[in-house]
């Protein structure tokens, strides 16, 4: 059964530090991977999408790693600003007949400004 | 294009009554997943739908909720007799193909009072 699961749980940095949200997976065999942010209250939005064959993504001050063969993606935030403070979520996409999402239990960032 | 379609935004019943919460996907999508978030929990897999069809259910309760994707209209996540358990965020997300990414409705928080 595939867990996925993030590291750290919360984090807390000042205004313009970068930082890295950590996400690992227990079963190697995904389609895809994608992270969301989630503000508090409101609905999920897709930031980066990984495909398997891919190894990265980057979207402005946001770039994404996957290491299929070790179980771990990376979210990297450049120069961090106070509109970032949101839940992070990591999400494996598993083959197969229904590709569905496997979430991560997210990290909850706050960028102090 | 609007996105994936979630209506209401918020939906409060009575203990007993029923729940319907539709979804509209994004204008070309044919695949639709709903998962649920309850309060200080993580996101899990509920229901995936094609047009007319089940794919798989495998994350629904085994009494009370039924999903369809009819022909014509959105799809309907039906929760009949509610019980305070039930209150969560629902989300709704339509992909196609799913190697294309998830794109996720905005929830609908069910309040069983």
């Amino acid at each position: 059964k595939q867990e996925v699961t993030q590291i750290p749980a919360a984090l807390s940095v000042p205004e313009g530090e970068n930082l890295v949200l950590n996400c690992s997976f227990t079963d190697s065999a995904i389609y895809n991977l994608q992270w969301f942010r989630q503000d508090p209250g409101k609905g999920l939005t897709s930031l980066l999408l990984i495909q398997s064959s891919q190894r990265e993504q980057t979207s402005g001050r946001l770039n994404a790693s996957l290491d299929k063969s070790s179980g771990r993606s990376t979210l990297y935030i450049a120069a961090s600003q106070p509109g970032d403070s949101a839940t992070y979520l990591c999400a494996v996409i598993e083959g197969g007949a229904t590709n569905k999402l496997i979430f991560g239990t997210g990290t909850l960032l706050a960028v102090q400004p | 294009n609007a996105g994936v379609m979630q209506n209401p935004r918020h939906l409060v019943r009575r203990r007993g009554q029923e729940a319907r919460l539709r979804c509209s996907p994004m204008k070309g999508h044919s695949h639709v997943y709903w998962y649920r978030q309850l309060p200080e929990e993580g996101l899990k897999f509920m229901v995936y739908l094609q047009k007319e069809n089940i794919i798989d259910e495998s994350g629904m309760p085994k009494e009370r909720f039924s999903a369809e994707f009819p022909k014509e209209g959105p799809s309907i996540l039906r929760i009949q007799q509610v019980v305070r358990g039930d209150s969560a965020a629902y989300f709704c997300a339509s992909s196609s193909p799913p190697n294309y990414g998830y794109t996720f409705g905005s929830g609908t928080r069910l309040t069983v009072v």
